[in-house]
């Protein structure tokens, strides 16, 4: 089975950088996604790891510690519009196929 | 444009009835996915289908049925033996499955009265 940790809300001020970690327990690790979903709308993808180390994507950079099961967004320069909740996602093998699990998201306010 | 629709976006249904959600896609992707959202928890799988003719249960496909008879579309039947069935329904599709990014149809919020 899997175990996917993230904080349920954060608040940060328009300008700022805030970081949203999610730790994982899995044993057939392959990868790990991160999505936004603003309120009442369909997920969007953010980033995919694999590889230890940092990702970064304009505003947007994401991390991934595979021997530490661990893995943080970074998103630089808030504006008002990122308030969303955001998804990590483990993709992990077993059972003889892939599958993707979701955490419960982090509830992100960006605040004035 | 490309994408992957479902419909409606709302959909209200008597207790008992069996309710059949849609979910299309163009863009040539052999994977589709449902999902259900409830709050405060993640998403969570239901069904998803590989390719055409074939699909696989989820961690909750109880009380569910799908099904793939073309690539296109993977419509999703919400039966009267699904205790709990009001939530946020999202329908996804990859290229293939694994490490392809899932995109996300719209949704269609339904709620059982």
């Amino acid at each position: 089975g899997q175990n996917i940790d993230q904080p349920t809300e954060m608040t940060a001020t328009e300008g700022a950088i805030v970081q949203i970690n999610c730790t994982y327990q899995t044993s057939g690790f392959n990868g790990l996604f991160w999505y936004q979903q603003h309120a009442g709308e369909a997920p969007t993808f953010l980033s995919y790891n694999v590889l230890d180390g940092l990702e970064e994507k304009g505003r947007f950079s994401s991390f991934l510690s595979r021997s530490k099961g661990y893995s943080y967004l970074l998103l630089k320069e808030l504006q008002m519009k990122d308030s969303a909740s955001y998804l990590c996602a483990v993709l992990d093998f077993s059972g003889g196929y892939q599958k993707v699990t979701f955490g419960t998201g982090t509830k992100l306010q960006v605040i004035p | 444009d490309g994408g992957i629709t479902q419909s409606p976006k709302y959909l209200f249904r008597k207790e008992g009835q069996n309710v059949t959600l849609s979910c299309e896609q163009n863009l040539n992707h052999d994977a589709m996915y449902w999902y259900r959202q409830d709050p405060g928890q993640g998403l969570r799988l239901i069904y998803y289908s590989q390719i055409v003719n074939d699909f696989q249960k989820g961690d909750i496909a109880e009380g569910y049925s799908v099904s793939r008879e073309k690539k296109e579309s993977f419509p999703l039947t919400v039966t009267s033996a699904q205790k709990n069935p009001t939530a946020f329904y999202l329908c996804a599709s990859s290229i293939g499955t694994g490490s392809d990014t899932q995109y996300f149809g719209p949704g269609t919020r339904l709620t059982v009265l």
